[in-house]
């Protein structure tokens, strides 16, 4: 159980293209994803809080209007990197937190995805 | 403010020795939950332990152990007669116990089991 999927794994695109990540708990309901990106040989940093029906929270010096994060439902999640440039290629990796409330600490990561930037 | 230190970039060692990798960690809570991850090649993050504030046992599932140090800060892992599939980036990860329960990680450490 608790499985998070990923789509695409990977992805190239264009310089000034947008492109749409989607982040799927395929057997519960998350209230709550978050938005991870990873540099190579570098640790994970949170981009973003992402909580169903309402705004995403992004963290400080993570470009909202860049980094459109929408959750729709319970079960999706999107990240849109829109007018993506080079240095937007990393590897992007969402995580959803187990139903169970605030007691419920685990955080179920997805495979990630990988964009690279041409 | 949380934070994370893996003082330990990279670690080599032969098949069967046995490693251990550090993790110190700062924050302001009391209560708090303290995780490692493994990343292999592939990128994916697997699950290795969650440990809660209030329990300071040390805990050990098959050649992995873990060594909580409330005192000092610390929760280390070792891991006993390495093999070569052990080979990955290892995180250590700090998450509070509020509502949002964000996950704050270290640098991670690199490690490489020779054949």
């Amino acid at each position: 159980g608790a499985v998070v999927s990923q789509h695409p794994s990977r992805v190239i695109c264009k310089s000034g293209t947008s492109v749409k990540i989607e982040c799927r708990s395929l057997d519960f309901q998350a209230t709550t994803m978050f938005w991870y990106r990873q540099f190579p040989k570098q640790s994970l940093m949170l981009m973003a809080t992402s909580n169903e029906g309402s705004k995403a929270t992004y963290e400080q010096g993570v470009e909202k209007d860049k980094f459109l994060i929408n959750h729709a439902s319970l079960t999706l999640s999107t990240l849109t990197v829109t007018s993506a440039h080079p240095e937007d290629s990393s590897f992007y990796i969402c995580s959803a937190r187990a139903p169970g409330g605030a007691l419920s600490y685990e955080q179920y990561f997805g495979p990630g995805t990988r964009l690279t930037v041409t | 403010a949380q934070k994370v230190t893996q003082a330990q970039t990279e670690i080599s060692v032969v098949e069967k020795e046995d490693v251990t990798l550090d993790c110190v960690y700062e924050t302001r809570d009391t209560t708090y939950y303290l995780f490692w991850y493994k990343q292999p090649p592939s990128g994916e993050l697997v699950f290795l332990i969650r440990r809660n504030s209030f329990d300071e046992q040390n805990e050990i599932s098959g050649r992995y152990s873990w060594n909580f140090q409330k005192s000092t800060s610390s929760f280390n892992f070792t891991i006993t007669a390495s093999q070569v599939v052990d080979s990955a980036v290892y995180f250590c990860a700090l998450s509070d116990l509020g509502l949002v329960n964000k996950l704050s990680f270290g640098a991670g450490t690199t490690v490489t089991v020779r054949a």
